[in-house]
């Protein structure tokens, strides 16, 4: 069964450091976003991404996130100067055209210190 | 704005027991509605969905119907098992062009053998 993967599965870095997050999304879908959970949390929206742009932002998506689909597969999230409060789980999900229902890749922890 | 309320948690059973996790939902119109689980150290799973009212989502056993007279969307099931452990999130799509999903706080599920 296809399924959304998501590397590195966990990611140290200092602040003020950049990371990028990478996924690959499930292969005939269009429709591809970035959530994150910071511990103990609910699940919050990041930003959408559609046909190589991106459709919609969160506030919590500011000038220090990018994202870009680099190539045919990948789905790659950016945080330009990672804070401390970047510290959270953060998950890519992927959808099809038709149908609302979205799958989600394992997650990559990121931890800030 | 789109928001989804769900039962605080922790909830402890034993198995066996009968389950119900309580989800109310704000929307204008009428979201496809998701139940998603958790496994301890994994990522989102998608249990069921509805995409209409009054539609029936059943996997594994559990079930939640869409009742858009009390937007409620409420996960049910007859006979826990240790094995349905986990944390579940209630989650809508939301009126905004990408789709993308609002959650639920999430309600911790703990079976005791």
């Amino acid at each position: 069964e296809p399924e959304v993967t998501q590397t590195p599965s966990h990611q140290v870095t200092q602040m003020g450091q950049e990371v990028i997050l990478r996924c690959v999304p499930i292969s005939n879908h269009l429709y591809f976003y970035w959530y994150r959970q910071i511990l103990g949390q609910k699940v919050e929206f990041l930003v959408s991404f559609y046909n190589n742009e991106i459709s919609e932002k969160s506030e919590i998506f500011d000038d220090q996130f990018s994202v870009e689909r680099p190539d045919g597969s990948n789905f790659t999230l950016k945080i330009r100067s990672t804070k401390l409060e970047d510290s959270a789980m953060y998950f890519c999900a992927s959808r099809e055209g038709s149908g609302y229902e979205q799958y989600f890749g394992p997650g990559t922890r990121l931890t800030v210190t | 704005g789109d928001s989804v309320t769900q039962m605080e948690g922790p909830v402890t059973l034993s198995e066996e027991a009968f389950l119900t996790i309580n989800c109310t939902y704000t929307a204008t119109g009428y979201p496809s509605l998701f139940w998603y689980v958790q496994y301890p150290g994994e990522g989102l799973q998608l249990l069921l969905k509805a995409t209409k009212a009054d539609d029936k989502g059943s996997n594994k056993g559990f079930e939640a119907t869409y009742r858009k007279e009390t937007t409620s969307f409420h996960l049910e099931k007859g006979s826990v098992q240790v094995s349905d452990s986990a944390v579940y999130f209630c989650a809508q799509v939301s009126s905004g062009s990408a789709r993308q999903l609002t959650f639920g706080s999430g309600t911790q599920l703990t079976v005791l053998p």
